[in-house]
């Protein structure tokens, strides 16, 4: 059963960055054709999509997001990253790792983490 | 943008009876559209994509039907488990994917 986990501090100050990693477990995040990613969701934006990552390290990203957000891939430890810079209090969400059946349709999230931005 | 409004907001039906679940895209999508259920405390979970396949493991009283800008969620006979919040998602390949604001199916 494929799961996915995500982990990294609840809380960042403004003007920082937010890290946050996946840990895959149940498959290998390296099988095609399979590409995994990030999603938020927040009370005042509702769900809203991050990006997504190939294992090769391809990646394609909301264009509103896109100049604050790096992904990688470690597929030696079966995991994934989100880097977002310069947060904001707009930034608080409960964040998600998804794997993507296909474009940006997802099929496995993880549990979420709350992610709150605050001095 | 494309921009996903549902209707309606909240939706009482009995159990036993049949839902329907309205979104509509502000432009085509074409059959590029998918339905997620989501519980308090969970993550959202797929139930149909491309307008109208079923996910792994869905149950066949869930339906989805439509294309270009009109599309509709039907849930016949309607269980338990079944109340959650259902959220329509277009992925329309020419603009960034965008999600509905969510219809919330209540016990009446």
């Amino acid at each position: 059963q494929l799961q996915l986990q995500e982990s990294g501090p609840r809380l960042v100050r403004p003007s920082d960055t937010l890290s946050l990693t996946c840990s895959v477990s149940g498959d290998s995040i390296s099988r095609s054709p399979y590409y995994w990613g990030w999603i938020r969701q927040s009370p005042g934006k509702g769900l809203e999509w991050i990006g997504r990552i190939y294992f090769s390290g391809n990646t394609y990203h909301n264009p509103s997001l896109e100049s604050r957000v790096t992904m990688s891939v470690d597929t030696s430890k079966n995991q994934f990253s989100l880097k977002m810079t310069s947060v904001t209090v707009a930034d608080t969400a409960v964040y998600y790792c998804v794997r993507h059946l296909m474009v940006v349709v997802m099929d496995y999230w993880g549990q979420g983490t709350l992610v709150t931005v605050s001095s | 943008e494309v921009v996903m409004t549902q209707s309606p907001a909240t939706l009482s039906v009995s159990p036993g009876e049949r839902a329907t679940l309205s979104c509509r895209a502000s432009q085509s999508v074409s059959s590029n559209l998918a339905w997620y259920q989501q519980k308090p405390g969970q993550a959202p979970r797929l139930l149909i994509y491309g307008a109208s396949t079923r996910a792994t493991g869905i149950p066949a009283r869930f339906s989805g039907s439509g294309s270009g800008t009109e599309f509709t969620l039907t849930i016949s006979s309607l269980q338990s488990d079944d109340f959650a919040v259902y959220y329509c998602q277009q992925y329309n390949n020419l603009t960034p994917t965008t999600f509905g604001q969510g219809t919330r199916l209540e016990i009446k």
